[in-house]
């Protein structure tokens, strides 16, 4: 059981726009700030979001972060096959004294 | 070229214990605190613990207290990661990561590949 919950998973057309959820609490997302992490099959995960929405060097703005309260959403516009992966949210819990994050979402792109 | 390469593959019996590396290169080693991840086959991500720039201090989740050990050698730049007593339930990917603010709870901006960890009698 994750302490930050995210769907399962998230389908949509090329072309369309996505967006992930991630719900947590006053510990966590509301103490602190959310990264987003993306990760092919096979493969380690890579920073696709910090700070609740700046976006590191090389990702393109297609890519959207938000947050407000407890909860954050990554965005995603123009979707690609390119972009079917899973997505994890992650942020440090103030109580826990911990990193934690989301179960993963796994995006498809139909 | 800024990089974490971590050990190959282990396979281990229930109740041994396991010790995987991971070497940092093309930064300042000193400055960055470093993570440890895993996530079993099929699953999510799950945070194990943090060890600070200097090694000298570590702060691990509760569920791995008691089994878990995270050292540094600035020296090499390398980072290990050593758990006990495992379990089946351990077998996972192993990621180190390092936390790119220079912060504890900055975020997590370089991987290592992973190190799978089979854990089968």
């Amino acid at each position: 059981q994750s302490v930050l919950t995210q769907p399962p998973s998230v389908s949509a057309a090329p072309g369309q726009k996505v967006t992930i959820s991630c719900s947590g609490s006053s510990s966590n997302i509301g103490k602190n700030y959310v990264s987003w992490y993306q990760q092919f099959p096979g493969t380690a995960p890579k920073l696709l979001i910090y700070d609740h929405n700046k976006r590191p060097s090389g990702i393109p703005d297609r890519f959207s972060g938000s947050k407000s309260g407890t909860s954050a959403t990554l965005g995603i516009t123009g979707l690609q096959t390119g972009d079917e992966a899973d997505y994890y949210c992650g942020t440090w819990d103030s109580s826990l004294s911990a990193g934690v994050f989301g179960g993963g979402t796994k995006l498809t792109v139909l | 070229q800024v990089q974490l390469v971590q050990s190959g593959a282990e396979v281990k019996k229930p109740g041994a214990s396991v010790k995987v590396s991971c070497k940092a290169s093309g930064y300042t080693f000193t400055t960055y605190y470093l993570h440890w991840v895993r996530q079993a086959p099929g699953q999510g991500l799950e945070w194990m613990g943090i060890i600070n720039p200097t090694g000298d201090s570590t702060n691990y989740a509760q569920r791995f207290q008691g089994r878990v050990t995270m050292t540094r050698d600035t020296s090499t730049s390398t980072v290990y990661l050593e758990l006990k007593r495992l379990r089946s339930e351990d077998t996972a990917i192993y990621y180190c990561a390092r936390a790119g603010g220079g912060f504890s709870d900055s975020p997590f901006d370089l991987w290592g590949q992973g190190t799978l960890v089979t854990v089968s009698s």
